[in-house]
């Protein structure tokens, strides 16, 4: 059974507005961490933003923001204010406990598209 | 500052021929080490993590293997490439002494095996 789950293939937007990508998470831990990573063209994996299973607040980093719904298992991600270079394949990715070397599961991931 | 060098950039092979990748990390000392792959179009998979040298986990089995002979170095290989082993190869690390951190990655090889 797949742990990450994004089932948004693509999405398009128009420059400045904002977008969310959802993302759902299946995980038996009391303890587990949610990542969003972009990757660009180039094939460049980047971190965005990080969400603690034990954290209530949500995580905002610059124009990326998380959306934790830790009833329905979601952790989805809002981007304001897009920019024509947000363009890229955004991956949701999960680890179960505290060990850093557990595996991050990634989702299949949301290729989003800024129309300018 | 931490920096993580991947070879080869890109690699043309054929099935059956042998495959040597490789990573290292400078400016930090310990840290863990993963090898994760990636199908065109697909999502990131997890192979391999070293948390020391020496020492390697398999996550998934692909007929591949890995080894860290130095403590800034992570090789993947195999003696015989399958056509299923193309896509994109990607070496990342994270620190050791902090819990969950993020992981940092290298730019990727590019396999295409034919």
């Amino acid at each position: 059974a797949q742990k990450v789950t994004q089932t948004q293939t693509s999405i398009s937007v128009m420059e400045k507005t904002t977008v969310t990508m959802d993302c759902v998470y299946e995980t038996q831990d009391s303890s587990y961490f949610l990542f969003w990573y972009k990757q660009t063209a180039s094939g460049e994996i980047v971190f965005l933003i990080r969400q603690d299973s034990y954290k209530k607040e949500n995580a905002t980093v610059g124009h990326y923001s998380l959306n934790f719904q830790k009833p329905k298992s979601s952790i989805g991600l809002i981007i304001t204010a897009t920019q024509i270079e947000d363009s890229a394949v955004y991956f949701c990715a999960m680890r179960e406990g505290r060990a850093n070397y557990n595996v991050l599961y990634f989702g299949s991931g949301t290729k989003l598209t800024v129309e300018p | 500052a931490q920096t993580i060098h991947q070879w080869p950039v890109a690699e043309i092979k054929a099935v059956g021929s042998p495959l040597s990748l490789g990573c290292t990390i400078k400016g930090k000392s310990s840290p863990n080490l993963y090898w994760y792959w990636q199908a065109t179009g697909g999502t990131l998979q997890q192979l391999f993590y070293s948390i020391t040298v020496g020492q390697v986990e398999s996550v998934v089995q692909l007929n591949l293997s890995a080894s860290r002979p130095k403590d800034d170095q992570f090789i993947l290989s195999t003696e015989k490439l399958l056509l299923s082993h193309s896509g994109f190869y990607l070496c990342a690390w994270s620190p050791r002494t902090v819990s969950n951190e993020r992981l940092f990655f290298g730019h990727g090889t590019k396999l295409s095996v034919l």
